[in-house]
């Protein structure tokens, strides 16, 4: 089963704009994480919100998270043609023997120059 | 350089026969994991490991094999009892709850 449900499955927008990613899960987590995927190459790690956070910046990239609404967004500012990518959330359950990461479909992102 | 590199990068099969992907960390990482990923599927798990000498099945283990006998090392098989095994595999590793996985390229895996 997929924890993680991103929306929407893909996004067209112009260099320059902010793209939006909304992920939508079912259970308790312990934090959620975002990850990038370039064509046919494995992820890369982007960022990590823990249960107990409700917003986390790094560099462009904004997280928010709403706990109560089960849902978080990952917000990309001043968007780049290298940005384009597959954009993936991801739920942990953990600690312990709990932990273990689970991936929604993905997001589309292409960015336009 | 520390990193997690899984081999090959393509890989074929022929029907009934069983493969294995490689998978090996030098980050000291406890947990490992095997993914698999289809066009529009997004990633599933497959079996993940927290310790060494220990694995749990993930939410599409069969068909699959895995073995965790050394920290660094967490070798996949693809058994001629999975059925539609073409697919894209990634191997991650990460250190308890609370950071971030790196994953492999991972391996392109064919049947022909």
């Amino acid at each position: 089963s997929q924890q993680g449900e991103e929306d929407p499955q893909a996004l067209s927008i112009q260099e320059g704009e902010n793209a939006t990613m909304n992920c939508s899960y079912k259970t308790s987590i312990n934090n959620l994480q975002w990850y990038r995927q370039n064509s046919g190459r494995g992820l890369v790690h982007l960022i990590l919100i823990r249960s107990n956070e409700r917003e986390k910046h790094s560099g462009r990239l904004r997280v928010t998270l709403d706990t109560s609404k089960k849902s978080s967004s990952l917000l990309i500012t001043a968007s780049r043609a290298a940005d384009t990518a597959s954009y993936f959330c991801a739920t942990d359950a953990g600690p312990g023997a709990n932990s273990k990461l689970t991936f929604g479909k993905g997001i589309t992102l292409s960015v336009r120059p | 350089d520390g990193g997690i590199t899984q081999s090959p990068k393509y890989l074929f099969r022929k029907e009934g026969q069983n493969v294995t992907l490689s998978c090996e960390q030098n980050l000291n990482h406890d947990a490992m994991y095997w993914y698999r990923q289809d066009p529009g599927q997004g990633l599933r798990l497959i079996y993940y490991s927290q310790i060494v000498n220990d694995f749990q099945k993930g939410d599409i283990a069969e068909g699959y094999s895995v073995s965790r006998e050394k920290k660094e090392s967490f070798p996949l098989t693809v058994t001629s009892a999975q059925k539609n095994p073409t697919a894209f595999y990634l191997c991650a590793s990460s250190m308890p709850t609370g950071r971030g996985a790196f994953f492999g390229q991972g391996t392109r895996l064919t049947v022909v």
